[in-house]
């Protein structure tokens, strides 16, 4: 079946530095969601990727999809203490009907 | 208005008792869903509606019985649980069953 993974499982950083998740599938994907879960809360919707090769940006965040849209990163730059939380990836394999969640980067930054 | 709300924030209850957990959005979405999530751990999906239907059951044990209401509404029942069932339980919706999730805050649930 469907895996998604995601390296580094932790990541502490100094506030400024930068910081980058890699989310990797086993299979092609439809689309890949990214979502950040804050300490207590619940994961809320960062964007979506749908097109190979695919870079959007938010602010300090950019958002790429590979070419064989089988993988993704989300790369923070200059870090705040605001970005802590767990960054997921999701995605949609194309002969699935439900999205899959990988297990997560737990981001801290330290002040 | 993007807002999941769920009820309650926290339960407890006993091995023995019946409680459910409610869900509430107003965006029009037509997928709803159930997640289980434990700490340190991804978001587990349990069941999907997709207009007003149960589209996906992952396996999930008897115990936990999901009901759509109406568009608007999802319910999860609870029964018999055992202590391994406490978690934190997520619902979200979504405009269909490919695009973005909008997650309530959750039902974190204790059982005795």
């Amino acid at each position: 079946g469907q895996q998604v993974m995601q390296i580094p499982q932790y990541q502490h950083v100094q506030e400024g530095e930068d910081f980058t998740t890699y989310c990797n599938s086993s299979t092609t994907l439809s689309n890949i969601q990214w979502y950040k879960q804050r300490p207590g809360g619940h994961p809320v919707f960062l964007i979506q990727l749908v097109k190979s090769g695919e870079v959007k940006k938010q602010k300090r965040l950019t958002f790429q999809f590979g070419e064989a849209k089988k993988n993704s990163s989300l790369h923070i730059t200059a870090t705040q203490t605001t970005d802590v939380g767990t960054y997921f990836c999701a995605g949609l394999e194309t002969s699935y009907d439900k999205v899959i969640f990988g297990p997560g980067t737990s981001l801290s930054v330290i002040p | 208005d993007t807002e999941v709300t769920q009820t309650p924030k926290h339960l407890v209850m006993g091995m023995t008792n019946k409680k459910s957990l409610k869900c509430e959005q107003h965006m029009g979405h037509r997928a709803m869903y159930w997640y289980k999530q434990k700490a340190k751990k991804p978001p587990e999906l349990m069941f999907v509606y997709s207009y007003e239907k149960l589209s996906i059951n992952e396996s999930v044990p008897s115990r936990f019985s999901p009901e759509c209401p109406n568009s608007s509404l999802l319910n999860l029942h609870l029964h018999a649980l055992q202590p391994e069932d406490s978690a934190l339980y997520l619902c979200a919706s979504s405009q269909d069953g490919l695009s973005e999730q909008y997650f309530g805050p959750g039902t974190r649930l204790t059982v005795t």
